[in-house]
């Protein structure tokens, strides 16, 4: 079975200083591994994946993510947080040898910035 | 493109109560799927439909139950609502399946009192 660790339910950054959050999966088969992003009273909006192929992600409005097979993390970062980055954020991981498994989720992580 | 659209948005219904969800998939997308979001449970899988057949169930009773259609638009019915079953239902659809990107609706507020 599949499940995420994402550590820290609750991250709070200055505006302008790194962001990092954290995720730790277990995959008995190689991952797919998703980070999305949720706003209050909003749906989840895809922010990266890894699927095969180059191990840092880049995704949108800034953030990317490093898939470290030997550290089973997929962590998230940005190297400047802005006010509008304040939400929930959610690591996921799917069976990579097939397109038709649950995501499975992680507990999620609160951001807050701090101006 | 139209994103996932989900209807209605927010739900109140009283427990014994039967609900239905409704959801319509990004065009061109034939899986769609459903999750319980709840703040003690987090995000739980509940169900996947892939042209008009369940293809992946999660661990929930068997109140929960759902179709989808030859459009592949989906509903998610819950029957005998319980005080639990207040959350958030978020449905996703996708091209092929879930573990490929999927992109998710609004959701609907259910609130059962």
């Amino acid at each position: 079975a599949q499940s995420v660790t994402q550590l820290g339910s609750h991250v709070s950054v200055s505006e302008g200083a790194l962001v990092l959050l954290r995720c730790n999966y277990s995959s008995s088969v190689p991952p797919y591994l998703f980070w999305y992003v949720q706003y209050p009273n909003q749906g989840l909006q895809l922010l990266l994946k890894y699927t095969t192929g180059a191990t840092l992600v880049k995704g949108i409005n800034g953030f990317e993510a490093e898939f470290k097979k030997s550290e089973t993390s997929f962590h998230l970062t940005k190297p400047s947080a802005h006010m509008s980055d304040a939400a929930e954020y959610f690591c996921a991981v799917s069976d990579g040898n097939s397109g038709n498994t649950p995501l499975v989720f992680g507990k999620g992580t609160r951001l807050s910035v701090i101006a | 493109k139209a994103g996932v659209t989900q209807t209605p948005r927010y739900l109140i219904k009283t427990r014994g109560q039967q609900v239905t969800l409704s959801c319509s998939p990004i065009s061109g997308h034939r899986s769609v799927s459903w999750y319980q979001q709840t703040p003690g449970q987090g995000l739980q899988f509940l169900f996947e439909y892939f042209s008009e057949t369940q293809r992946n169930k999660g661990n929930f009773p068997g109140r929960f139950s759902g179709r989808q259609f030859s459009n592949s638009r989906s509903e998610m019915n819950v029957s005998t609502l319980e005080l639990g079953d207040s959350a958030l239902y978020l449905c996703a659809s996708s091209f092929t399946g879930m573990g490929t990107e999927a992109f998710f609706g609004q959701g609907t507020r259910l609130t059962v009192v």
